[in-house]
């Protein structure tokens, strides 16, 4: 069973970067895509990126000046950096493993999520 | 940009038919998903390429699609199913995904 773990700080000051690693356990990340969504408290989920290990990437258009997407294949783990965070940017963030591969846009495994808040 | 839209809430007592409509004029380009969200849980996947369930999901969950509208039917509903319910899909060359608003169901 496919298990994911998103790690990082809870508490960002703004404009500061805003830094969370999603670990996975259960198979190597190398063999899909991972993409990261957020979700404001009480809102809907927002879509911020996707990344695949042969360097593709793909990001949401409102996010993409702000946003790095990387993976680390000796950890297994997947990270998310979202630069100048303001009051605007506090959410919690998922991790989720992206059936892109195989010409289909979902996500079939979830992690928990982490809840980041933006304040000074 | 690429929207989809959900009715924001929706009430049915149990044992009845919930209908979960989900609109957009991309959708015919690329097919949907529904995750179900409860209070303080990540999204859990119910429908899969508009109609398909994944293994472990209940039978009383279905989709179904016409044209622009596709369509979350849960048949039976039970107190259990009291959720927020997003559909989800993608642009046609499948670079940017979009989530619908979410619908909050209340079981009465």
């Amino acid at each position: 069973q496919v298990q994911l773990q998103e790690s990082g700080p809870g508490l960002v000051k703004p404009s500061e970067t805003l830094s969370l690693v999603c670990t996975v356990s259960s198979g190597s990340i190398t063999n899909y895509y991972w993409s990261w969504i957020r979700q404001p408290a009480g809102k809907e989920l927002e879509w911020i990126g996707r990344i695949y290990i042969n360097g593709n990437i793909n990001y949401n258009p409102s996010l993409k000046n702000r946003v790095t997407l990387s993976l680390d294949t000796s950890r297994n783990q997947v990270s998310l950096k979202l630069s100048a965070v303001t009051a605007a940017d506090t959410a919690t963030y998922f991790c989720a493993r992206d059936l892109a591969r195989l010409g289909w846009y979902y996500f079939d495994y979830w992690g928990q999520g982490a809840l980041v808040t933006v304040s000074s | 940009s690429y929207e989809l839209t959900q009715p924001p809430s929706m009430s049915v007592s149990p044992g009845q038919t919930a209908r979960i409509t989900c609109s957009g004029d991309e959708l015919p380009k690329q097919y949907v998903y529904w995750y179900q969200q409860r209070p303080g849980q990540a999204p859990l996947l119910l429908i899969y390429k508009d109609s398909e369930r994944p293994s472990g999901i209940p039978e009383r969950f279905s989709g179904s699609r016409s044209g622009t509208t596709v369509t979350l039917t849960i048949s039976g509903v039970q107190a259990e199913d009291e959720a927020d319910f997003y559909c989800q899909s993608a642009d046609s060359g499948g670079t940017y995904v979009v989530f619908g608003g979410g619908t909050k169901l209340t079981v009465l």
